[in-house]
């Protein structure tokens, strides 16, 4: 089945520590999205990528970076997670910009 | 800007009731109107889309909304509600316009099912 694969499901890391986290598609999808989502809140969303075009949030923390090398996979990058940046990462796809958006199953983050 | 409001953040009812989770946007145009559900450590999963064709909208797992425009709302309704459905409940609203394609979300309205 096509779909969005998100890996690890669970990451652990220490403050301060730079953390990667992965996001692969079967779809086919020229948009790729990272959201943050913390504890019984919406998703929030940092950033996309319209095919290699990037696109940041206003309020994306300098922070956080993203990587999309080829179509099939997107990188979250958090330099120097802080305590509150602990949160569930969720990954996301649409086939162009305005389309329903397919998400995989998430990566929690814990920061020690 | 865009906004969707979520009457109740957390909503039970017994199994086998009428499920309703409210959903109301804010937009000077029609956008495009989503629900998601997401389970616990689970990411989102569409349950269905309004993209202004038809206003009663049918999705998976025997969910509906219907489009009122002149309610601005897209309210979620299940016939008859099943242990299963105990998730969260994300509505979206998507503006396709002046080149924003930002997805806004609800804030959820957790649903408890009661045996």
């Amino acid at each position: 089945d096509a779909m969005v694969i998100q890996n690890p499901r669970y990451q652990v890391t220490q403050f301060g520590k730079p953390v990667t986290l992965s996001c692969s598609q079967t779809l086919n999808h020229n948009v790729m999205y990272w959201y943050q989502q913390k504890s019984s809140q919406a998703p929030k969303l940092l950033f996309h990528y319209y095919d290699k075009d990037f696109n940041n949030e206003a309020d994306t923390p300098d922070n956080f970076q993203s990587r999309r090398p080829n179509t099939s996979f997107c990188f979250l990058d958090i330099r120097s997670p802080g305590l509150g940046d602990a949160a569930m990462y969720l990954c996301a796809t649409s086939r162009t910009r305005g389309q329903p958006q397919h998400f995989g199953d998430g990566t929690r983050l814990s920061i020690l | 800007a865009q906004s969707v409001t979520q009457l109740g953040s957390h909503v039970s009812v017994s199994e086998g009731a009428l499920v309703l989770l409210r959903c109301n946007y804010s937009s000077s145009v029609p956008p495009y109107l989503f629900w998601y559900v997401q389970y616990p450590n689970q990411g989102l999963q569409l349950l269905l889309k309004y993209t202004s064709a038809a206003t009663l909208v049918k999705g998976i797992n025997g969910f509906e909304a219907e489009f009122k425009k002149s309610e601005t709302s897209f309210h979620l309704t299940k016939p008859s509600a099943h242990m299963s459905d105990a998730a969260e409940y994300f509505c979206a609203s998507l503006y396709s316009g002046a080149g924003s394609y930002q997805l806004t979300f609800g804030k959820g309205t957790k649903l408890s099912v009661i045996p």
